[in-house]
C-alpha cells in the first residue's frame, strides 16, 4: 500500500485552465502539506495542515487553495493556471510536527503549462 | 532567508568509494534532516539530527552537526549505484513546527 498518493502523476493543461490535485495518506497523520519544486529542484513549503485546520500558508497566490476534507485527504485546487505555475508538486504527511519527526512524501505531480 | 544550503550542487564518485556532503544554514534550529530524491520520484526521509546531538549514524549514513559553525555533513561510506539521487538537507527555520526548509539539495552521481 502505497503511504501517501498522489493523482495524476502528470498534468499538462493550458494557460487560464483551472486543475485540481488530489492526495491521500493511509498513515493515520494528523498533518500534511503541499510543497512545490521548481525546475531547479528548490522545494518550497505551500500549505501546512493540521487536523483539517490550516497551520501555513506561504505567501501563495490566492489562485491556489487547497481543501482538506479529513485528516487524510488534502487537494490542491489550482485557477486561471500560469506558465509559472509549471513544476512539480509534492503532497507530504507527518505525525504531527514536520520539524522532529519523518514526513513521508508522494511521488509527486508534474504540471506543465502551456 | 533561504536554509539549508548544500555543496556541492554535484559530485560524481566511483562504486565503493564515499560521498561526502555538506549543508549551512542560517538561523538557530531545533532539528536538521537529511532526505533522498530519486529522479522522478519523491523525497525519502534518511536521518534525523537534534541540535544537542553532534553525530548520528544509520547503515552506511552517518551525519554530523555543527550547531557553532551552523552545518552539517552527510558522509555516505561504501557507495553504490543506487545511492545515485539528489540529498537535501532540510533544516525547522526558526522554530517552526509545521514546515521544513529546503535547501538545493546535491546530486550524487555513483559511476558503476
Amino acid at each position: 500500500d502505497t503511504a501517501v498518493s498522489q493523482t495524476p502523476k502528470y498534468l499538462v493543461t493550458q494557460m487560464g485552465n483551472d486543475k485540481s490535485i488530489k492526495c491521500e495518506q493511509n498513515l493515520g497523520h494528523d498533518t500534511m502539506y503541499w510543497y512545490k519544486q521548481d525546475s531547479k529542484k528548490f522545494l518550497k513549503i505551500m500549505f501546512s495542515y493540521n487536523n483539517k485546520e490550516l497551520i501555513i500558508n506561504e505567501t501563495v497566490p490566492n489562485r491556489f487553495s487547497p481543501k482538506s476534507p479529513d485528516k487524510a485527504h488534502l487537494n490542491l485546487h489550482i485557477n486561471s493556471l500560469e506558465l509559472g505555475d509549471s513544476a512539480v508538486y509534492f503532497c507530504a504527511s507527518s505525525q504531527v510536527f514536520i520539524s522532529n519527526t519523518e514526513a513521508f512524501f508522494g511521488q509527486g505531480t508534474r504540471l506543465t503549462v502551456v | 532567508s533561504q536554509q539549508g544550503e548544500e555543496d556541492p550542487q554535484a559530485l560524481s564518485i566511483q562504486e565503493g568509494e564515499n560521498a561526502t556532503m555538506n549543508c549551512s544554514y542560517k538561523t538557530s534550529i531545533n532539528n536538521l534532516q537529511w532526505y533522498r530524491q530519486n529522479s522522478g520520484r519523491g523525497l525519502v526521509h534518511l536521518i534525523l539530527i537534534r541540535s544537542n546531538e553532534r553525530e548520528k549514524h544509520s547503515g552506511r549514513l552517518r551525519v554530523t552537526l555543527d550547531t557553532s559553525k551552523k552545518s552539517s555533513s552527510l558522509l555516505i561510506t561504501a557507495s553504490r549505484a543506487a545511492d545515485t539521487a539528489s540529498y537535501f538537507c532540510a533544516t525547522d527555520e526558526g522554530g517552526s513546527n509545521y514546515k521544513l526548509t529546503f535547501g538545493k539539495g546535491t546530486l550524487l552521481t555513483v559511476n558503476p
